[in-house]
């Protein structure tokens, strides 16, 4: 599966735009790009996921470059629930879903 | 609805103990998901099932670890001969099919402390 690098932290203000940024430089053709979440002593939370359009839920907006090396997870009004560790994940089409998880970017909504 | 759900939700056992650790998935999910937490670290797959079968069981770390999955319901991991390092959060998680297009939801976890 393609690496994926993250900054290992970042601080919001509370009702103000979180843009994480991901790089997956070598991402094929047949990898998707997935946004889960954590918060503290929780298991894991799905967010969004895409191929190649920007798209948009009712919890997030990602919005992956042209050449698909790089995207960005944007949480548009932060609040302090928000706050977790975010995780940008690759899957290859055929590999069953498994989820293969890097270090993710901890997250710090503040009032 | 229900979600996933794991027991126990805490362990503690002595180094060499067998554990069993129970995964119950939401209804009608036939991908079935355990991961591995340690300490302060991103999560590890361990295993997936499709129904009964594990196609994917490219992350169990030695022949200590086993799964299985009866009935396309509850699945067990066991650990055998636990050891110090074997200490972690272990995560279940459940989807309607196997497959990239398929969000995974995620139990509560298993702490499992090894002394």
């Amino acid at each position: 599966d393609a690496k994926t690098t993250q900054p290992p932290s970042m601080d919001c203000a509370e009702g103000r735009a979180a843009n994480l940024p991901c790089n997956h430089s070598t991402i094929s053709g047949n990898e998707y790009v997935y946004w889960y979440r954590q918060i503290h002593s929780q298991g894991p939370q799905y967010i969004i996921h895409g191929l190649k359009n920007n798209e948009t839920n009712e919890m997030a907006s990602l919005i992956i470059t042209e050449d698909r090396k790089s995207s960005t997870l944007i949480l548009p009004h932060a609040t302090l629930r928000d706050t977790a560790v975010y995780y940008c994940i690759v899957m290859i089409y055929n590999q069953g879903g498994k989820l293969i998880f890097g270090q993710g970017t901890e997250l710090s909504v503040k009032p | 609805g229900a979600g996933v759900s794991q027991s126990p939700s805490n362990k503690v056992t002595e180094k060499g103990k067998d554990v069993e650790l129970r995964c119950d998935p939401i209804s009608g999910h036939t991908a079935l998901y355990w991961y591995r937490q340690r300490l302060g670290q991103g999560l590890e797959f361990l295993i997936y099932f499709q129904g009964n079968s594990a196609p994917d069981k490219s992350g169990l770390p030695s022949d200590r670890f086993s799964a299985e999955r009866t009935g396309e319901s509850v699945s067990t991991l066991t650990i055998q001969r636990t050891q110090q390092e074997d200490s972690a959060v272990y995560l279940c998680a459940s989807s309607p099919l196997a497959g990239p297009l398929n969000e995974q939801f995620f139990g509560p976890g298993t702490r499992l402390t090894v002394l």
